[in-house]
């Protein structure tokens, strides 16, 4: 089984409906984080999570809500999804007590969301 | 603002021959630098990063990354390529704030020939 795990893997929905994208993991990290991947922009930072009490906006919250139900489950949702909001979403988890300089990301799958 | 770019959209490489992709990058302060790599319909895997010591840093699969300080630049190497390394890479630098998030390059596509 996959260490972090994401759900769905694709979803298609259309322009004003809600829709939540889940994480979860068995790495026992504190850090996660979601990320959006488009065409020639890689990847860019929405929201990430210290712990379930510290959640902060990245670099295109807009548009986006996260919740940390636990340290291992972080769910991004879009309460009113638009076409622009296609793209490809990552989760990803982190350990600080491996030094926060020096810890790589671990990733996800993936989900593919398709707003019409 | 501490930023990464990866100057080509896409490599082309024959099979047994060397590749590099290329990677420069601006922060402030020390460079902690990473690679990785996505497979079609996959997640990010982990390659490798440079945080200090040698300047040459050796990877999963292969893979190794030079950094140079005077030019910036951290760029992926591999001294025989196969056409199971095409896949989508890309090079990220951490943000020096503590908050463990990566920022990521644009990403270079490399396609490997038989």
């Amino acid at each position: 089984d996959a260490d972090v795990t994401q759900t769905p893997r694709n979803r298609i929905t259309k322009t004003g409906k809600r829709i939540m994208l889940e994480c979860s993991q068995t790495k026992g990290h504190d850090r996660m984080y979601w990320y959006r991947q488009d065409p020639g922009l890689g990847l860019r930072l929405i929201y990430y999570s210290f712990d379930v009490k510290d959640i902060n906006k990245g670099e295109i919250s807009d548009g986006y809500s996260v919740s940390r139900q636990a340290q291992a489950k972080f769910s991004l949702s879009l309460e009113s999804a638009i076409p622009n909001q296609t793209a490809l979403y990552f989760c990803a988890t982190s350990d600080s007590s491996l030094g926060q300089i020096t810890g790589e990301l671990f990733f996800g799958e993936g989900s593919r969301l398709t707003v019409l | 603002a501490q930023s990464v770019a990866q100057p080509e959209d896409q490599v082309n490489v024959a099979e047994g021959n060397p590749l590099t992709v290329k990677c420069t990058y601006s922060v402030s302060g020390n460079p902690y630098l990473f690679w990785y790599v996505q497979y079609p319909n996959r997640g990010l895997q982990f390659l490798l990063k440079y945080i200090t010591g040698d300047n040459l840093v050796k990877g999963s699969y292969g893979f190794e990354a030079e950094f140079n300080k005077s030019q910036t630049s951290f760029h992926l190497k591999k001294p025989s390529a196969l056409v199971s390394d095409s896949a989508l890479y890309f090079c990220a630098v951490r943000d020096p704030g503590n908050t463990g998030k990566l920022i990521f390059g644009q990403g270079t596509t490399l396609q490997v020939k038989p």
